[in-house]
């Protein structure tokens, strides 16, 4: 079985662009959620999105959004980028959410932004 | 405020020697708990989990993990470590039971002396 998959894996932005990132989730799994991970700030949540409907979000300004489209697809989207966004951006996916097991997360090798 | 604490933010063992990483949690109920692995440039690989039952969780790559509730701890350990260990291990918890809101420590990196 195919694991996550994110596109694309690096990238390179101006400060005021926009910059999308999408993610495929493992076959069956419902659930995607997105992490930022810094050198100085570590692995924050982002969101998290099952069944098209955003369930839960972290504490990023509006300029964080994302979706989930039906097929369990995602994408973050990053508008008016500074440069404390460059940062490799990290998607995870599960099952679903409920029952412990079926909320594993396995995680994609990330997108790396950089902006300039 | 629930957090995860890796004390230790580098350590540096000898090929074959044994590991232990040290995670401590802070949160009122026994969460969920995770160890993962990053290499560099990659993303992270789930080692292993405890969600409840036996408190020692056997993991992959030799990798197993014991909860301590006394002690809220959660330390990975591995009894000979090889070069291709060398890496960062993240130690992880679901307060919360809904894992898309993981907590995740600092990370501890690991060096493997030849």
């Amino acid at each position: 079985k195919a694991g996550v998959t994110q596109t694309p894996r690096y990238l390179i932005k101006t400060r005021g662009q926009q910059v999308t990132l999408s993610c495929s989730p493992i076959s069956g799994h419902r659930s995607v959620s997105w992490y930022q991970q810094t050198p100085g700030q570590g692995l924050q949540f982002l969101f998290e999105y099952f069944s098209e409907t955003q369930r839960n979000k972290g504490n990023f300004p509006g300029r964080f959004s994302g979706r989930q489209f039906s097929n369990s697809r995602s994408e973050m989207n990053v508008s008016t980028l500074e440069l404390g966004d460059s940062a490799l951006y990290l998607c995870a996916s599960s099952l679903a959410p409920g029952l412990a097991d079926q909320e594993t997360q396995y995680f994609g090798p990330g997108t790396r932004l950089l902006v300039l | 405020a629930q957090s995860v604490t890796q004390p230790d933010i580098h350590i540096t063992v000898s090929e074959g020697a044994s590991l232990e990483l040290r995670c401590n949690y802070s949160y009122g109920a026994t969460p969920y708990l995770f160890w993962y692995v990053q290499s560099p440039g990659q993303g992270l690989q789930l080692l292993l989990k405890y969600f409840s039952g036996d408190t020692l969780v056997q993991g992959i790559k030799g990798f197993e993990a014991e909860f301590k509730r006394s002690q809220s701890s959660f330390n990975l350990r591995k009894p000979s470590v090889h070069w291709s260990d060398a890496a960062e291990y993240f130690c992880a918890v679901d307060p919360s039971s809904s894992a898309s809101k993981i907590i995740f420590g600092s990370g501890t990196r690991l060096s493997i002396r030849p």
